[in-house]
């Protein structure tokens, strides 16, 4: 069936760049996100790419899809403290299901 | 502009009690989803709404029940609460299908 998988844990220092990584299975994914959730909130979507894009940039973000290896990427510039959360990546099949990987807990050192 | 809102925020209940998740969102969107939130494990579709009138149920509807009550608010409802159900659960909504999804703030619930 449909998996996202992503590493749970990435830490990095103020400055330096995140990238963090998502694999997906299912190939017919329509739009793929990346959403962010901050302690004792909701998730809030950072930024979304079609299937039928390679790239896309958004200030501090870049999200890199490669399709033929099923893997997602989020790269953050210029990490800040503020970007210290939680990381889910999810893909959209079609119809109303939404795939959600398990998250990665991004630590950003001061 | 509230977005997507949902009451309460947290909730203690013992086993086998009955309680109701209410959730609203002022977006004007068709389709209304729950999610349960466990560590290590994302989010977990409980049931959603398509449109106003129609449920369906999700990865894991078991022990769980909405309704539709209108196109703003879709409530879920544990009428026997279990420990297993301790959860944070979160609503969400959209234009519809495909499109992106809203999330409310949260019920953090615990089953004693």
């Amino acid at each position: 069936g449909e998996d996202v998988e992503q590493s749970l844990f990435l830490s990095v220092r103020e400055g330096d760049s995140s990238v963090i990584n998502c694999t997906y299975t299912d190939s017919s994914s329509t739009y793929l996100y990346w959403y962010k959730q901050e302690p004792g909130a909701g998730l809030q979507l950072l930024t979304y790419i079609f299937s039928n894009m390679d790239m896309k940039q958004d200030q501090r973000l870049t999200v890199l899809l490669n399709k033929k290896d099923k893997h997602l990427s989020l790269r953050i510039a210029d990490t800040q403290t503020g970007d210290s959360a939680i990381y889910f990546c999810a893909e959209t099949t079609g119809g109303f299901k939404t795939i959600f990987g398990a998250g990665t807990r991004l630590f950003v050192k001061a | 502009n509230a977005g997507v809102t949902q009451t309460p925020k947290f909730q203690v209940l013992k086993t086998g009690q009955s309680m109701t998740l209410q959730c609203a969102q002022d977006m004007n969107h068709n389709s209304m989803y729950w999610y349960r939130q466990d560590p290590g494990m994302g989010l977990r579709l409980i049931y959603y709404s398509a449109s106003e009138g129609t449920t369906d149920k999700g990865e894991v509807p078991n022990g769980y029940n909405v309704s539709r009550l209108n196109k703003r608010e879709f409530s879920l409802r544990l009428e026997s609460a279990a420990p297993s159900q301790t959860s944070v659960y979160f609503c969400a909504s959209s234009g519809a299908r495909e499109e992106t999804q809203y999330f409310g703030p949260g019920t953090r619930l615990l089953v004693l």
